[in-house]
């Protein structure tokens, strides 16, 4: 069955530290991935995508994120976090056919320590 | 515009009214969906429809009852609610899988729905 695990519930991380989120899935074909963040109370917004071809691809917002196929893993990095990064971070695996659903993971939380 | 825009952004309701929740989006796009997400959990697929018609529906009661008037709009008609039908509803809208660069669903900001 297609899953997709955040294995992290909430990370704390102090302003102008890295960051890295991780993803792991599973899936039987390609996938379709996908990271989006939310602040409270509010919609979801994409903060990048990966379809195919070169595998770190760059987002808004100063993220970025790697598919390694080999750890079926999707993990979002920033390299200096701000203040205004704290939110759930949903990562989520797609299929593109005639009607277009994604698999969530459960989220992380982004605590940013001042 | 790549605006999908919910109306209203907060509803408390008692468990026998009727209310609707409504969604418009202007950006051409053939698919639209309502999820329903609890909190600290991640958003759980109730319909999708495409071009206008609903074409998944997630096994949800019928107190919830979808409508596409248009490609344009989305309305959720809610009816005898129950207070744990109480959490964020979110509309979203994408293209329908015509390929990799359209493949992006966009969310609006959600209605907050009280069932008291």
């Amino acid at each position: 069955a297609q899953s997709v695990t955040q294995p992290d519930i909430h990370i704390t991380v102090s302003e102008g530290a890295s960051l890295e989120l991780r993803c792991n899935y599973s899936y039987g074909a390609t996938p379709y991935l996908f990271w989006y963040v939310q602040s409270p109370g509010q919609g979801l917004q994409l903060l990048l995508k990966y379809f195919s071809g070169d595998t770190l691809v760059q987002g808004i917002k100063g993220f970025e994120a790697e598919f390694k196929r080999s750890q079926s893993s999707f993990n979002l990095r920033k390299p200096s976090v701000h203040w205004s990064d704290a939110a759930e971070y949903f990562c989520a695996v797609g299929e593109v056919d005639s009607n277009y659903q994604l698999i969530w993971g459960a989220g992380t939380k982004l605590i940013i320590k001042p | 515009d790549t605006e999908v825009t919910q109306t209203p952004k907060h509803l408390v309701m008692g468990m026998t009214n009727k209310k609707s929740l409504k969604c418009e989006q202007h950006m051409g796009h053939r698919a639209m969906y309502w999820y329903k997400q609890k909190a600290k959990k991640p958003p759980e697929l109730m319909f999708v429809y495409s071009y206008e018609k609903l074409s998944i529906n997630e096994s949800v009661p019928s107190r919830f009852s979808p409508e596409c008037p248009n490609s344009s709009l989305l309305n959720l008609h809610l009816h005898a609610l129950q207070p744990e039908d109480s959490a964020l509803y979110l509309c979203a809208s994408s293209q329908v899988g015509t390929g990799e660069d359209d493949t992006e669903a966009f969310f609006g900001q959600g209605t907050r729905l009280t069932v008291v």
